[in-house]
């Protein structure tokens, strides 16, 4: 089954603890995107990656890093996590920048 | 930077009704689509369209893009209970950084 997958789904931690959200699709697609959704806020994009070892900030890149050393796999890294970082966070893949993205199920984060 | 922008906020119909949401955005776009998304759930696309396109429907789906005024419309016909959920437009920069907007909540009620 074609799916994008994201671990863990939900997820409380205290502020200033390293964590990693993974992701991971297997649809053999060329772009990845992380966003984050807030109250009133809508998605905002926090890092895309348009191929292997291509990676650019969104919208939100600050307090968080990104890697894609593999075409499946798109790792959210927070090394210092903090109260303002709590959201549901999405995964989403797609064949091309301009295509349709197809999303994981969410991560849900509370940092203390 | 906030680029799509959808109106209402909230919507709230009988079942069997029409669905009427907007979608505005600020600067030139290269397609602009569609999602929803369930309470707390993944997004699911349901319909791009390019910017040189003007309507396009998908079953009880119809979209209407109109960039002189930068905005799109998304009809739901004949709605359902099953409809209600939180409805995204989505723009793309050529490429670069996908926009959302931040949603139009719809309740269709039995």
């Amino acid at each position: 089954e074609a799916q994008v997958t994201q671990n863990p789904r939900y997820l409380i931690t205290v502020t200033g603890k390293k964590l990693t959200v993974t992701c991971s699709q297997n649809m053999n697609h060329e772009y990845m995107s992380w966003y984050r959704q807030d109250p009133g806020l809508g998605l905002r994009q926090i890092y895309y990656s348009m191929n292997v070892e291509v990676t650019d900030k969104g919208d939100v890149p600050e307090g968080y890093k990104v890697s894609r050393k593999e075409k499946r796999n798109f790792p959210l890294i927070l090394e210092s996590p903090s109260p303002n970082q709590t959201s549901l966070y999405f995964c989403a893949s797609s064949l091309s920048p301009v295509g349709p993205q197809y999303f994981g199920p969410g991560t849900r984060l509370t940092v203390l | 930077s906030q680029q799509g922008e959808e109106d209402p906020q909230a919507l709230s119909i009988q079942e069997g009704e029409n669905a009427t949401m907007n979608c505005s955005y600020k600067t030139s776009i290269n397609n602009l689509q569609w999602y929803r998304q369930n309470s707390g759930r993944g997004l699911v696309h349901l319909i791009l369209i390019r910017s040189n396109e003007r309507e396009k429907h998908s079953g009880r789906l119809r979209v209407t893009l109109d960039t002189s005024k930068k905005s799109s419309s998304l009809l739901i016909t004949a709605s359902r209970a099953a409809d209600t959920a939180s409805y995204f437009c989505a723009t793309d920069n050529y490429g670069q950084n996908f926009v959302f907007g931040p949603g139009t909540r719809l309740s269709v009620l039995p």
